[in-house]
């Protein structure tokens, strides 16, 4: 049974810095890509970051680019999420997702989801 | 303000057929596999329809999904209170080289 469990969540000051991380298992972590998507309370879903499956790709949002950083350890099984310069309006529960294939592409979808984590981010 | 279009709400009554419309551009639905997600009140997210119209297993057949030209639209058929949830439409966009998703229907079962 594939499961996802992110930690690292909580509150923080605008413009402080939050590592997310998610521990997968139940499949073969490296041979898919990965990502994190969030919703702010009571609103929609919105794609954050991807990353491939061998970690040799990262895609970003342009809401996020150049604050946030995707990666992964194949070897722990672990996802994460480095988010700096963090504003009020990242306010969000993150989840992490599995997609269907190695590669962040067109082809392939979030198959898997994570329970999430809230970041809170308010002075 | 999402980059593809949905009703806020929709409704019906146990039995009943009720469709989610689902409107994007050519650069997302136009040229790209449409997904549709289940939301449940206080939980993730889950895979509904993908490939516009393929099941993953454990999804019963009253859910449907279509695809014509830069639009979308899911089907529930014989709807149950079960149903009632948050359904999200979501298609990759060659523009924004990402996933992209809908604001979000929030279905009511009257």
């Amino acid at each position: 049974e594939v499961q996802l469990l992110e930690s690292g969540g909580g509150l923080v000051q605008p413009g402080g810095s939050l590592r997310l991380s998610c521990a997968a298992s139940g499949f073969t972590f490296s041979s898919y890509a990965m990502g994190w998507v969030r919703q702010a309370p009571g609103k929609g879903l919105e794609w954050v970051s991807g990353i491939s499956g061998s970690g040799g790709s990262t895609y970003y949002a342009d809401s996020v680019k150049g604050r946030f950083t995707i990666s992964r350890d194949n070897s722990k099984n672990t996802l994460y999420l480095q988010m700096n310069s963090l504003r009020v309006e990242d306010t969000a529960v993150y989840y992490c997702a599995r997609f269907s294939g190695s590669y962040f592409w067109s082809a392939e979808y979030f198959q898997h989801w994570g329970q999430g984590t809230l970041v809170t981010v308010s002075s | 303000q999402s980059v593809l279009t949905q009703p806020p709400s929709a409704s019906g009554t146990p039995g009943q057929r009720v469709t989610i419309s689902c409107s994007g551009s050519s650069s997302n639905i136009g040229s790209n596999t449409v997904k549709w997600y289940q939301q449940l009140p206080g939980t993730a997210p889950t895979l509904l329809i993908y490939s516009n119209n393929q099941r993953p297993s454990g999804v019963p057949d009253r859910f449907s999904g279509s695809r014509s030209g830069t639009s979308a639209s899911l089907a529930i058929s014989g709807l149950q209170s079960e149903d009632e949830a948050d359904y999200y439409c979501a298609a990759w966009d060659d523009s924004l080289n990402g996933p992209v998703f809908g604001g979000g229907t929030k279905l009511t079962v009257l």
